[in-house]
């Protein structure tokens, strides 16, 4: 399958944990890697691998997968958080790249 | 650090071919084992993964665009390019190309990731 599944949007109160979930049978086999992206910029690499950050990114922002889903967790989520989100991977066969469609999170 | 910085035009006639050009500066295309990518995202809409070409040249498409892609690279310039053919309305899009790394764990899981990413390019496609 090549086909990652987000949730359309996500709200959190400001100083709350959220979790944002993204479902595809490849990632049985493929840790996902996260995307912060606000208006009018590029993406931004925020978890890869099994959970790392970039330089950079704040340790409230964390990985974790189990069987066929990968979740991003902000833990004390601030009003900067607020973007959007995207989780990639490839695909099982390992020749194609697949983003999911994105999840809207607002801060309130 | 490596930095990537698209270029080409910014409007594109229908039926015509879109071709952009992404600048590596900061590091070597040929160093390490990357993949170099293009990405396009619609006004309003999600990220959509075009294509990526290793640093040997062998090259990957999205298969619902591989009829009308393709992807080189140009090592002594430090570059690598984006062609899309016959393009139509639908192809408008701000376009980033971006550096893969692929990493398989001794877990037996895979990674991949984009990163860096340039900045960006619109390209919009009407008469």
């Amino acid at each position: 399958s090549s086909e990652l599944t987000q949730d359309p949007a996500v709200s959190v109160a400001l100083g709350q944990t959220v979790r944002i979930t993204c479902q595809g049978d490849s990632l049985r086999s493929y840790y996902a890697s996260w995307y912060q992206q606000k208006p009018g910029q590029a993406p931004v690499l925020v978890i890869y691998g099994k959970n790392n950050r970039p330089s950079g990114i704040p340790d409230r922002f964390s990985g974790s997968s189990s069987g066929n889903t990968a979740s991003l967790t902000i833990t004390g989520a601030q009003a900067e958080d607020e973007a959007d989100y995207y989780c990639n991977s490839r695909d099982s066969s390992g020749n194609h790249g697949v983003f999911g469609g994105g999840t809207k999170l607002t801060v309130l | 650090q490596v930095q990537l910085q698209e270029s080409g035009p910014g409007l594109v006639k229908p039926s015509q071919t879109l071709s952009l050009t992404c600048t590596v500066s900061g590091g070597s295309i040929s160093s390490g084992s990357y993949y170099w990518s293009w990405i396009r995202q619609p006004a309003g809409k999600g990220l959509e993964w075009i294509g990526r070409i290793y640093t040997s040249g062998s090259t990957n498409y999205n298969p619902s665009l591989k009829s009308r892609v393709t992807i080189s690279v140009d090592t002594s310039k430090n570059q690598f390019s984006l062609k899309l053919s016959s393009v139509t309305a639908a192809d408008t899009a701000v376009y980033y190309c971006a550096r893969e790394y692929l990493y398989y764990d001794s877990s037996g899981y895979y990674s991949n990731w984009f990163d860096p990413w340039g900045q960006g390019t619109l390209v919009t496609v009407s008469s």
